[in-house]
Parts: structure tokens; sequence; C-alpha cells
């Protein structure tokens, strides 16, 4: 079975940058397209970003100046870089792995709150 | 606001029917998948392309996908399935390639 697993700070300063990682175990990282995707308080899912298992990636056009997702392949670990965060990326973040655009998100992290503030 | 409008909240006693609408312009044109997700759990996939149930998801939970409304029917209502229920669809034409709906808590009453 396929399980993935977030983990970082749940707690970041404004300004500074938001770390994440998402750990694979149970699958593999070829053929799928590895997406983050967060849920601020109150509010819908909103994806942020991916990275497909080639290393190309695409990200929101909202979050794109600000974003980086790598994936290291040999450890099965995803990694988001959300640099200059303010109070409107305070969200849990989740990572999912998707086949191709059609296809549903068939597994997902568990999330992992993110809260920025001072 | 939300490119997929979703009821906020839908009740419903043990035993009953559930629907849980998503509603886009000409959403029937696209193909919708349902997810689950349980406070503290990752989401779950319970429908995908508009009416799959994918292994594992019991026969209760079914879809339906035409004009502009996409329904996820939970029938036989359980406690268990008290949970929140979200829609997604992919948006050739939009920056963000997945969109989602706002989610509905479904209460099992």
């Amino acid at each position: 079975q396929v399980q993935l697993q977030e983990s970082g700070p749940g707690l970041v300063k404004p300004s500074e940058t938001l770390s994440l990682t998402c750990v694979v175990s149970g699958g593999s990282i070829s053929g799928y397209y590895w997406s983050w995707i967060r849920q601020p308080p109150g509010k819908g899912l909103e994806w942020v970003g991916y990275v497909y298992y080639t290393g190309a990636t695409n990200y929101s056009p909202s979050l794109k100046s600000r974003l980086t997702i790598s994936l290291d392949t040999s450890k099965k670990e995803m990694s988001l870089r959300l640099r200059s965060v303010t109070a409107a990326d305070t969200a849990v973040y989740y990572c999912a792995r998707i086949r191709g655009v059609l296809d549903p998100f068939d597994f997902w992290g568990q999330g992992t709150l993110v809260t920025v503030s001072s | 606001s939300y490119a997929l409008t979703q009821p906020p909240s839908v009740s419903v006693a043990p035993g009953q029917t559930a629907k849980i609408t998503c509603v886009e312009n000409n959403i029937g044109s696209k193909s919708v998948h349902w997810y689950q997700r349980k406070p503290g759990q990752a989401p779950v996939l319970v429908v995908s392309e508009d009416t799959d149930q994918p292994s594992g998801i019991p026969e209760r939970f079914s879809g339906s996908n035409s004009g502009n409304t996409a329904t996820l029917t939970i029938r036989r209502v359980e406690a268990g399935d008290e949970a929140d229920y979200f829609c997604q669809v992919w948006e050739s034409s939009s920056g963000n390639p997945w969109v989602f709906g706002g989610g509905t808590k479904l209460t099992v009453l």
C-alpha cells in the first residue's frame, strides 16, 4: 500500500521560508505527478504545484514566484519551499499522487498544519 | 468563491440517502472525482471519473454527472460516513490544472 507522509515545522515566521517534505513508501516514484495541495482555515482545497517523476515542475500562477518543488528519487522524497510567507500561507499542506491530468489523486498524505505567525 | 460549488453541509439520518452536489457550468463535459476526508486522516478517493468506484469502496457510494451538476450519492448512510466530501476536476483552460470544490460536511444525525 502506498503511503505518503508530510513533515515540517508547524510554525514559520512571516517573510521566512516554509519548507516541507513528503516521504513516499510502498510504491514507485516513476510514472506519477507528485503534488502539493493546501487548505487554508475555513477555505477550500487549493492546488499548489507538482513535480513529475522526470523532474519537470508546474506551479500555481499565484505562487509561482515564491515556490520551488523538487523530487529526490533515490530517497523517494518530495520537497516544497515557499519563500517570503505571509499569514495567507497558513494552511494544512497535503502531498498527493496522480498518474495523469485526467486521473484522480489516488493517494494522499494526512496533511501537516503550517501556521505563519510571529 | 470556488470554480466548483458545493453545499457547505448536508445532514441525513442513518439508513437514508445523502446526495452531495458539485456545480459548475458544463461540468458534465468533464471527469469528476470525489474524495472523503475524516478529521486527521488522509483524503480517500471514493468515486473516480464520474461514476467509478475504486477498489475497497462500498457500493453504497456512487456518482453521476450531467449538465451543470455532478452528484455524489451515498445510500444507506452509516455513522462512519460522517466526513467532509469534496469534488475535483481537471481544468484544461485554467492556470491551475486541478480545481476542487469548497467541500461539504456530511453530518449523520
